[in-house]
């Protein structure tokens, strides 16, 4: 069965310093969407990144990127230059192509000042 | 464009009795997704529907159903309530399959079953 693990459950980072949050999954399947989601106090989930496991590329977007390792089935995400706006609790989710949608535990971060 | 509208935001019930959440996507987007969040479980996700049909469901029990309507609009059930039912209700609209392109998520729906 598909699983995905984030070991962290709480990290905390100084502002402006760059953090590294964990997510490894489980999967048979070669074809998959991989994804990192935050949810700030508000309780709204927001998508930070993006990556389809077919591209080879690790996706970016601005501050945020991932370590995406395919055969050792991990996607990390980094977050560079860390901002007070960015603490929030962050989700790692998959869904694969029978449309299995999964999460993982969630890792809350904390940014200090 | 106006986001993803949950209504209520808050609710509480007696166990036993039936709930009914709604959803309303955002323009365009044909996919709506719920999703159950509780400390213990974290976020499971509940069902998936596309154009008005089902194409997707979690490991929930079928006290928990829901739909979708012509525009899109969607309902989630949920009867006979229990106590661990009391969790946040999440719903995503997407254009088409959900994580396949982007979820956009509403504020939930916080359901207490007392």
């Amino acid at each position: 069965a598909q699983t995905v693990t984030q070991s962290q459950p709480e990290m905390s980072v100084q502002e402006a310093e760059t953090v590294t949050l964990s997510c490894t999954y489980d999967t048979s399947e070669s074809d998959y969407y991989l994804f990192w989601y935050k949810q700030p106090p508000s309780r709204q989930m927001i998508l930070v990144i993006r990556q389809e496991a077919y591209k080879q590329q690790n996706a970016t977007e601005n501050r945020f990127s991932v370590n995406f390792q395919k055969a050792a089935k991990s996607f990390s995400l980094k977050i560079s230059d860390s901002q007070l706006g960015d603490a929030a609790m962050y989700f790692c989710a998959y869904r694969s192509e029978d449309d299995k949608i999964i999460f993982g535990k969630g890792t809350r971060l904390h940014i200090l000042p | 464009k106006a986001g993803v509208t949950q209504t209520p935001r808050y609710l509480i019930k007696t166990r036993g009795q039936q709930v009914t959440l709604s959803c309303s996507p955002i323009s365009g987007h044909r996919s709506v997704s719920w999703y159950q969040q509780t400390p213990g479980q974290g976020l499971q996700f509940l069902f998936e529907y596309f154009s008005e049909t089902q194409r997707n469901k979690g490991n929930f029990p079928g006290r928990f159903s829901g739909r979708q309507f012509s525009n899109s609009r969607s309902e989630m059930n949920v009867s006979t309530l229990e106590l661990g039912d009391s969790a946040l209700y999440l719903c995503a609209s997407s254009l088409v399959q959900v994580f396949v392109t982007e979820a956009f998520f509403g504020q939930g729906t916080r359901l207490t079953v007392v």
